[in-house]
């Protein structure tokens, strides 16, 4: 059974810093990963979508990277800003369904 | 294109009694998708259609959770009796068929039971 965890679950860090959330997943028979993006009471917002053979992928500020023969996936955000406290999380697709880690809520500060 | 659509966005029952949601996938996505996240957990898998038939429904809590999807169109859940531990938000996600698409989810249903 598809397990996936992230770490932390909780970062608060200034304004205009560089930081990294980290996923990982403990089967790596996988088609994709894709990172999501929770605002208080709302959906969830597709950030990324990485597949099983690509080591990464980049939207703006943010960059993906997956090993998948390590299990792990990381999501850079560069220069962060308070528009981007919110929850993160990862969800791994096996083919079937998605395993969705609990997420790590970010918190930038003024 | 539009959005995957969910109604209502918030309900509030007594236990006992009996909710339906509803989902709207994107036109022309086969794959429907219920999922739930309950107080503290993770989002977990409920069940999966592909067009009207249920491709998986491994996740479903209960027999109280019927899920169908007449006409490979929209989707209801529905909780019949509603119990206590069935508080939580109830997202539904559509996909393209392939596995290689990624998932586009609605704004998520939250229910509370008292």
């Amino acid at each position: 059974k598809q397990e996936v965890t992230q770490i932390p679950a909780a970062l608060s860090v200034p304004e205009g810093e560089n930081l990294v959330l980290n996923c990982s997943f403990t089967d790596s028979a996988i088609y994709n990963l894709q990172w999501f993006r929770q605002d208080p009471g709302k959906g969830l917002t597709s950030l990324l979508l990485i597949q099983s053979s690509q080591r990464e992928q980049t939207s703006g500020r943010l960059n993906a990277s997956l090993d998948k023969s390590s299990g792990r996936s990381t999501l850079y955000i560069a220069a962060s800003q308070p528009g981007d406290s919110a929850t993160y999380l990862c969800a791994v697709n096996t083919g079937n369904q998605f395993y969705f880690g609990t997420g790590t809520s970010l918190t930038v500060i003024p | 294109e539009a959005g995957v659509t969910q109604f209502p966005s918030h309900s509030v029952i007594e236990k006992g009694q009996t909710v339906t949601l509803r989902c709207d996938p994107i036109s022309g996505h086969d794959n429907l998708y219920w999922y739930r996240r309950v107080m503290g957990k993770e989002i977990k898998f409920l069940l999966h259609f592909v067009k009207e038939s249920k491709q998986d429904e491994s996740g479903m809590p209960n027999n109280r959770f019927l899920a169908e999807r007449t006409g490979g169109t929209y989707s209801t859940l529905k909780v019949q009796p509603a119990e206590l531990e069935d508080s939580g938000v109830y997202f539904c996600a559509s996909r393209r068929q392939g596995s290689n698409y990624g998932y586009t989810f609605g704004s998520g249903t939250r229910l509370t039971v008292v």
